[in-house]
């Protein structure tokens, strides 16, 4: 399967400041990536979709001014958590697909953000 | 909408013991259905997919049959290892293309 890796593995950063986690594809073009939100003992909750070239799209009570996400190319793709607070503290993964029908997505290890 | 239900765990079993995770699931259409393991530390991984009814899905010892006619995908796997301690996700999509909409994760410990 396709390589995906995340960097930050893991960030702690105080409140009111931005952080950036990148999403990279090592060996798969991916026309769409996935951006998902884990808390403890939870399911991974989507947060957007986005397309290469094109604006993401958010799930419903996503925040698209305080989660940027920039899908640079179709190995990149970037979440910006602007202005963090404590809430937003959470385990972060991206996920990247091919082409439909192409039915398998990738996942990266993920993003551990702790805000104080 | 759709959506995925799972058993809550954490489940604890013996090396050898035989192994049942439920899923259930609620989707308009005919949804492809996937399991998921997340090993300590990394990050999730397909274990087994099914995209049409009556289709099982099978790897590493594990299966899963596609029931439409109770809407489940359970997970099933004969004799369990310790390696196989991790937590499973079950997971649908609806449309291709589309994000993947995960259960709540069920948390396996298997002991020697």
């Amino acid at each position: 399967g396709a390589v995906v890796s995340q960097h930050p593995s893991r960030v702690i950063c105080k409140s009111g400041t931005s952080v950036k986690i990148e999403c990279r594809s090592l060996d798969f073009q991916a026309t769409t990536m996935f951006w998902y939100r884990q808390f403890p003992k939870q399911s991974l909750m989507l947060m957007a979709t986005s397309n290469e070239g094109s604006k993401a799209t958010y799930e419903q009570g996503v925040e698209k001014d305080k989660f940027l996400i920039n899908h640079a190319s179709l190995t990149l793709s970037t979440l910006t958590v602007t202005s963090a607070h404590p809430e937003d503290s959470s385990f972060y993964i991206c996920s990247l697909a091919g082409v439909p029908p192409q039915e398998t997505q990738y996942f990266g290890p993920g993003t551990r953000l702790l805000v104080l | 909408g759709n959506s995925v239900t799972q058993m809550e765990g954490p489940v604890t079993l013996s090396e050898e013991a035989f192994l049942t995770i439920n899923c259930t699931y609620t989707a308009t259409g005919y949804p492809s259905l996937f399991w998921y393991v997340q090993y300590p530390g990394e990050g999730l991984q397909l274990l087994l997919k099914a995209t049409k009814a009556d289709d099982k899905g099978s790897n590493k010892g594990f299966e899963a049959t596609y029931r439409k006619e109770t809407t489940s995908f359970h997970l099933e796997k004969g004799s369990v290892q310790v390696s196989d301690s991790a937590v499973y996700f079950c997971a649908l999509r609806g449309q291709a293309g589309t994000a993947l909409i995960f259960g709540k994760g069920t948390t396996l410990s298997v002991s020697s």
